[in-house]
């Protein structure tokens, strides 16, 4: 079974709205939380990760959202545009083991 | 820095037929892995090694076999070739000691008739 649950499959946003991508995890000695960022023919690319000690972390456009007691985390994209339309992979690690969620297209128009 | 490079890029196998996908990174890193990528499941893990010397199945081993015999490189092995083997296939490595990031290859398309 998926380890790590990803939500939505695929999302639609205008310019300038704010995606919101969510995750739920199982194992609770996870203690890694990336995202991916994925355009098509190439590999993912590391977006932004947090540890379990903070709940929020914040580069640029692009916050993470983290919920120990609930094992969850989400993305936040601020002030989307159609440069970020991707595939977006949330994953969540121990020091051997990378399990990543399902993922979610993302298109944002112009 | 080349990072990680996957050869080949594109490949098309007939049943039970055997390749060997080859990766090499150029970063030093000792964690190596390899997943494949199928839609709606995301990437899974096939195997990884944590230095030379050293593997262990993931998420998904069988069918393929792997071996670690430099910290550069990491082949991934396909013995006998199944239809259910026809995915997209990334090497990534890992850089442990400072922002734990995963590094992923570009990856290479399977397709096994």
């Amino acid at each position: 079974q998926q380890q790590v649950k990803q939500s939505p499959q695929s999302l639609i946003v205008q310019k300038g709205g704010i995606p919101i991508i969510n995750c739920a995890y199982e194992n609770t000695a996870f203690d890694y939380f990336p995202w991916y960022q994925q355009f098509p023919g190439k590999g993912p690319a590391l977006l932004i990760a947090i540890r379990p000690d903070v709940s929020e972390k914040k580069e640029g456009r692009f916050t993470i959202s983290f919920n120990k007691s609930a094992k969850q985390f989400s993305l936040h994209i601020m002030d989307s545009q159609p440069g970020d339309s991707a595939t977006y992979f949330c994953a969540a690690s121990t020091d051997n083991d990378m399990r990543f969620g399902a993922g979610t297209r993302l298109t944002v128009k112009p | 820095n080349a990072g990680v490079t996957q050869t080949p890029k594109f490949q098309v196998l007939k049943t039970g037929q055997s390749m060997t996908l080859q990766c090499a990174q150029d970063m030093n890193h000792e964690y190596m892995s390899w997943y494949r990528q199928d839609p709606g499941m995301g990437l899974r893990l096939i195997h990884y090694s944590v230095g030379a010397g050293i593997t262990d199945q993931g998420e998904v081993p069988n069918g393929y076999n792997v071996s670690r015999s430099t910290t550069e490189d990491f082949p991934l092995r396909l013995l006998s070739a199944a239809p259910s083997q026809t995915s997209v296939y990334f090497c990534a490595s890992r850089d442990f000691w400072n922002t734990g990031e995963l590094f992923f290859g570009e990856g290479s398309r399977l397709t096994v008739l």
